[in-house]
């Protein structure tokens, strides 16, 4: 079946630090591919996507670039802060698949001063 | 304005009880969703309603029942509660049903613990 494979964490950096945060796919068919991101306390947001290989989804610093051969969707940002503290997961929807996210099981990241 | 909302925010119960969790947008958006997230932050969805009909029904067992009342509402109801419901359950929406690219906005989430 489909699924979603992250990093475990928690993930703990300096602020200013390089962040990558692995993820990896095993799907049938074309997968749309997503990063959402929980801050403590609250509901999901979705922080960046990408519907094909090689594209690549870019929000508030992060990025992530679509790569079908190697099946992965990592997480990067150059320069992390404190503010960036969350809960990140990767998740996948298959088209046709009635919509349904499927999602790793989330890293936790905590920036430090 | 709060575009998905969830009531209650806590919701502490006995087992056995049964209750219920209310869910609302005002997006415009066609579909609805219920995820729970289980205590080591494990996210699975439930169910899915587009334009009031059920397209998603994940294994969960049927002390669980939807209801969506209109397509702006879908309520959880859960019928004698279980240690085990213990959870976060979010809510989320999207504008259309089927389509792969479909961004899901999520509701703060309802902790429900169970005594």
């Amino acid at each position: 079946g489909d699924s979603v494979t992250q990093m475990e964490g928690p993930v703990t950096l300096s602020e200013e630090a390089f962040l990558t945060i692995n993820c990896t796919y095993t799907a049938t068919g074309y997968p749309s591919l997503f990063w959402y991101v929980q801050y403590p306390g609250e509901g999901l947001q979705l922080l960046l996507k990408a519907t094909k290989a090689d594209d690549k989804g870019s929000n508030k610093g992060f990025e992530a670039t679509y790569r079908k051969e190697t099946t992965s969707f990592h997480l990067e940002k150059g320069s992390v802060q404190v503010s960036d503290s969350a809960v990140y997961f990767c998740a996948l929807r298959l088209t046709g698949g009635g919509n349904k996210l499927t999602f790793g099981t989330g890293t936790q990241l905590k920036v430090e001063l | 304005d709060t575009a998905v909302s969830q009531t209650p925010k806590y919701l502490v119960t006995q087992m056995g009880n049964d209750k219920s969790i209310k869910c609302e947008q005002n997006l415009g958006h066609d579909t609805m969703y219920w995820y729970k997230q289980d205590s080591k932050k494990f996210l699975k969805i439930m169910f899915s309603y587009n334009n009031k009909e059920l397209i998603i029904n994940e294994t969960v067992p049927n002390r669980f029942s939807p209801k969506s009342p209109d397509k702006a509402h879908l309520n959880l109801h859960i019928n004698s509660l279980e240690l085990g419901d213990s959870a976060v359950y979010f809510c989320a929406s999207s504008p259309h049903g089927g389509l792969s690219t479909d961004t899901q906005y999520f509701g703060p989430g309802t902790r429900l613990t169970v005594l």
